[in-house]
C-alpha cells in the first residue's frame, strides 16, 4: 500500500525566503507525481507534474524535483510572498490500480510573515 | 474553457439522511473521480467513473455511490449518513490514460453532518 509523507506539516517563513517542502512515498513503483495547492476551505489547484523520466518542473517560482529511487520530492519555492501562503499538497498515482487514484499526504500548510 | 465546477458549495444534513453532490467535469474531460478530504488531513480516493461505469473504488462502503452522465457530468450519493461522514468532496476530471495530464479539481462542497 503506497504512503505519502509531507514534513513538515507546518512552516512560517517571513517574506523574501527561499524554501523547500518535502514529500516522501514509499512504492517507488509510480509514473508521476503532482503537487498541488489548496487554500482554507477551497479546492486543489495543480501547480507542478512531474513524470517519472523527468527529475525537475519548474513554474515561475516554484521548482519541483522527483528521485524515485529514494522515494523523495521537494517542492522548492523562491522569494516566497504573503500570497503563497497556503497548504501544499503532493500526491502520487496509486500503483496497480485499474484506474487513476492519486494518493495524497496530509500537506504542509505554509505561512509566509509579510 | 471551463473548469470543473461543484455544486452546491455547502450543505448541512442530519445524521440518517441522505445527500446528493454534483459535479460537471472540465471541457473534453471524460473521466471523473470523488474525494473525500476530512479536516487536517489529504483528499482519500472514494471512485472514479469512465464512460459512465465505475472503474475504480477505495475503501469506502456501499453506501457511497456515484453516477456518470452522457455529458460526462457526475452525482455523488451518500445514504445513512454518518457524522464521520462531514468533510470537504472534491471532484477531479482528466482525460484517461496513464497520467501524462494533471488531475484537475472543482472547489468543493463542504458537508456538514449533524
Amino acid at each position: 500500500k503506497q504512503e505519502v509523507t509531507q514534513i513538515p506539516a507546518a512552516l512560517s517563513v517571513p517574506e523574501g525566503e527561499n524554501l523547500v517542502l518535502n514529500c516522501s512515498f514509499t512504492d517507488s513503483a509510480i509514473y508521476n507525481l503532482q503537487w498541488f495547492r489548496q487554500d482554507p476551505g477551497k479546492g486543489l489547484t495543480s501547480l507542478l507534474l512531474i513524470q517519472s523520466s523527468q527529475r525537475e518542473q519548474t513554474s515561475g517560482r516554484l521548482n519541483a524535483s522527483l528521485d524515485k529511487s529514494s522515494g523523495r520530492s521537494t517542492l522548492y519555492i523562491a522569494a516566497s510572498q504573503p500570497g503563497d501562503s497556503a497548504t501544499y499538497l503532493c500526491a502520487v498515482p496509486y500503483s496497480g490500480a485499474g484506474s487513476y487514484q492519486l494518493t495524497f499526504g496530509k500537506g504542509t500548510k505554509l505561512s509566509v510573515i509579510p | 474553457e471551463t473548469g470543473v465546477t461543484q455544486s452546491p458549495t455547502h450543505l448541512i444534513k442530519t445524521r440518517g439522511q441522505q445527500v446528493t453532490l454534483r459535479c460537471s467535469s472540465q471541457s473534453g474531460h471524460n473521466t471523473v473521480s470523488w474525494y473525500q478530504q476530512a479536516l487536517g488531513q489529504g483528499p482519500q480516493f472514494i471512485f472514479q467513473y469512465y464512460r459512465e461505469e465505475e472503474n475504480g473504488r477505495g475503501n469506502f462502503p456501499p453506501r457511497f455511490s456515484g453516477l456518470q452522465f452522457p455529458n460526462y457530468s457526475s452525482e455523488l450519493n451518500v445514504n445513512a449518513l454518518e457524522l464521520d461522514d462531514s468533510a470537504l468532496y472534491l471532484c477531479a476530471s482528466s482525460t484517461p490514460g496513464t497520467g501524462l495530464s494533471p488531475l484537475h479539481f472543482g472547489n468543493g462542497t463542504r458537508l456538514t453532518v449533524t
